[in-house]
């Protein structure tokens, strides 16, 4: 089965200032999707930035780029020029491709949530 | 463009009830569904999916079941609740790149 890790609970950033969030995965699998979720205090949850496993290059939304490392399967996200409205918790998800069904499970990590200081 | 409901947004109810929590979306046909529960302070744990009506496929054994009667509807229900199931519920739908949750369900069992 599939696990993703997030090992930092809560992180602190100065506004403006870049930080980085950590995400390691296992799976066996070749082929999948990789997410970073914000959800701030309203509990909505928000996509921010999407990679696929078949593609090298790193995805970047502005200021979110991730730095996705396959064969040590880990996928960090870091913000650049930290804004107040970047205070979430965020988590990072991994995306199975059924086989046959087109059956895409969603596994999400314990999350880091993220504080940024003024 | 497609859209998610789930309802109520909080709920309050006494141990042994039962519980019912319905989703359904808009703009998009035979998605795939899925229910998480978000414990205070933890990640969000996959309680059941469904590719699409009456298949179901749970994740973790628990006091909880899923119903699809409908393409684009979700149910989530509970015949007795108990004291460990209050959390935060969300609904999702899943086109073929990424997921998109409802606004959640907050629910306390007392």
């Amino acid at each position: 089965a599939q696990t993703v890790t997030q090992s930092q609970p809560e992180m602190s950033v100065q506004e403006a200032e870049t930080v980085t969030l950590s995400c390691t995965y296992d799976t066996s699998e070749s082929d999948y999707y990789l997410f970073w979720y914000k959800q701030p205090p309203s509990r909505q949850m928000i996509l921010v930035i999407r990679q696929e496993a078949y593609k090298q290059q790193n995805a970047t939304e502005n200021r979110f780029s991730v730095n996705f490392q396959k064969a040590a399967k880990s996928f960090s996200l870091k913000i650049s020029d930290s804004q107040l409205g970047d205070a979430a918790m965020y988590f990072c998800a991994y995306r199975s491709v059924g086989a046959t069904s087109g059956t895409y499970k969603y596994i999400f990590g314990t999350g880091t949530r993220l504080k940024v200081l003024a | 463009s497609q859209t998610i409901h789930q309802w109520p947004a909080t709920l309050v109810q006494p141990v042994g009830s039962p519980l019912s929590l319905e989703c359904t979306v808009e703009g998009t046909s035979n998605p795939n569904l899925y229910w998480y529960r978000q414990a205070a302070g933890r990640g969000l744990q996959l309680l059941f999916y469904s590719v699409g009506i009456g298949q179901i496929s749970s994740e973790v054994p628990q006091n909880l079941s899923a119903s699809r009667p409908q393409d684009r509807q979700f149910i989530l229900s509970s015949k007795k609740l108990l004291l460990s199931d209050s959390g935060f519920y969300l609904c999702a739908w899943s086109s073929r790149v990424w997921a998109f949750f409802g606004q959640g369900t907050r629910l306390t069992v007392v």
